[in-house]
């Protein structure tokens, strides 16, 4: 079985820009979470979507966003790119995530410099 | 709120060596998980072993061993004699059993350099 797998795996963009990072579950997975991982902050959580809905956020600024498509892939949004973005942003899926909290399974991240 | 604390940020052992990684954990919930990821330079972060709070009895896979101790509030991890493979940022995580999902508090990491 296919793990999780992330897209790109290296992105470049200058302040002000914004970009999309695309993440797709292992198959029957249903729910996505991202996290932020900085030298300063470590590990973070983003946010979770199951079934489409965003169903948990971490304490992050409205900047950062995503979406979890009918197949259970997902996308994360970040307008206005800040240095402080730069990060590797992780992809975690699980199983069902419904109130019982499931192994999560990585992806090999995106790693996102903002210049 | 929930806590993870690995106070060991980086620790070098010789090859051959034992070594275990710390990890102390706080949560007001009865019902919690707690994970081990190993995070290898690639920057994966593969899962190594999940416990719930109802079950405290240690485990061994191999040359890895967990040491789950709720009184304490440690989940404990040992690899036995380590291998340069083992090299390798190695984070605890905590996830409380509630009907928001999942979310995962990680600890800041343990470095762990293994040496031929």
């Amino acid at each position: 079985k296919a793990g999780v797998t992330q897209t790109p795996r290296y992105l470049i963009k200058t302040r002000g820009q914004q970009v999309t990072l695309s993440c797709s579950p292992i198959s029957g997975h249903r729910s996505v979470s991202w996290y932020q991982q900085t030298p300063g902050q470590g590990l973070q959580f983003l946010f979770e979507y199951f079934s489409e809905t965003q169903r948990n956020k971490g304490n992050f600024p409205g900047r950062f966003s995503g979406r979890q498509f009918s197949n259970s892939r997902s996308e994360m949004n970040v307008s206005t790119l800040e240095l402080g973005d730069s990060a590797l942003y992780l992809c975690a899926s699980s199983l069902t995530g419904t109130g019982v909290a499931d192994t999560q399974y990585f992806g090999p991240g995106t790693r996102l410099t903002v210049l | 709120a929930q806590k993870v604390t690995q106070a060991q940020t980086e620790i070098s052992v010789v090859e051959k060596e034992d070594v275990t990684l710390d990890c102390v954990y706080e949560t007001r919930d009865t019902t919690y998980y707690l994970f081990w990821y190993k995070q290898p330079p690639s920057g994966e972060l593969v899962f190594l072993i999940r416990r719930n709070s109802f079950d405290e009895q240690n485990e061994i896979s191999g040359r890895y061993s967990w040491n789950f101790q709720k009184s304490t509030s440690s989940f404990n991890f040992t690899i036995t004699a380590s291998q340069v493979v083992d090299s390798a940022v190695y984070f605890c995580a905590l996830s409380e059993d509630n009907n928001a999902g999942n979310m995962l508090t990680f600890g800041g990491g343990t470095r762990l350099m293994v040496k031929p």
